[in-house]
């Protein structure tokens, strides 16, 4: 079955821009998705099909899809953007969908 | 965007059942499918498995196949999910999200039902 690995933490300053990667095998050809998880919150979908943003979700979310690693970038980080945050993309053959073990984004 | 509704928090002794329901607002799914997830205390999202109401046809993850079963009433806009011979192991927060099928994402969840296994 697919694998995505994520770092489980990444940590970065207000204002600079937090990078979080997701690998997979050849994942350029697969629409990645990325939720963001606030304690005690459902996930709330912040880029979709690897570089879209859903309506609502500020132009500081971008993702890029190349080779075998997608990247949720977040430019001028806030303290409101600490987070967990998952990749997810859909396999079709054994388990339908996989999702990344999550990276913690800490905003120091 | 379709706002779904889900079942209230459950405790279960070890081996018994439980089953959750998600409840679409304006109480139809439309031509969308219905996922359903885990997320075990401090872990992170296992996808259990799936269900398009309009051809009321389930989908399951291979871990859990055989001890789940996915339904949906489509007069009500309700989808269940019943999970069998329960362990401390199932003791997690389950969601239910909605997206438009295929590799879609899912743009709508719900707010999740905590399930705590504990004899």
């Amino acid at each position: 079955s697919y694998v995505l690995t994520q770092p489980p933490s990444e940590s970065v300053a207000p204002g600079q821009t937090a990078r979080i990667p997701c690998g997979g095998n050849n994942i350029e050809i697969k629409s990645v998705h990325w939720y963001q998880q606030k304690p005690g919150q459902a996930p709330v979908l912040v880029v979709y099909d690897g570089a879209d943003r859903p309506s609502g979700i500020p132009e500081r979310f971008s993702g890029s899809n190349s080779g075998n690693t997608a990247t949720l970038s977040i430019s001028r980080v806030e303290a409101g953007d600490e987070a967990d945050y998952y990749c997810q993309v859909y396999d079709g053959s054994g388990d339908l969908w996989v999702f990344g073990g999550g990276t913690k984004l800490t905003v120091l | 965007q379709v706002r779904l509704v889900q079942s209230g928090t459950e405790v279960k002794k070890p081996g018994s059942s439980v089953k959750l329901s998600c409840k679409a607002s304006g109480g139809t799914f439309s031509d969308n499918v219905l996922n359903w997830v885990r997320q075990a205390p401090g872990q992170g999202l296992e996808w259990m498995g799936e269900i398009i109401p309009v051809f009321n046809k389930p989908t399951y993850a291979q871990k859990v196949r055989g001890r789940i079963t996915i339904s949906v009433d489509g007069s009500t806009g309700t989808a269940y999910m019943e999970v069998s011979s329960l362990t401390s192991e199932d003791t997690a927060v389950y969601y239910c999200a909605q997206s438009k099928g295929g590799s879609h994402s899912w743009d709508s969840w719900g707010q999740g039902t905590l399930v705590t296994v504990s004899s």
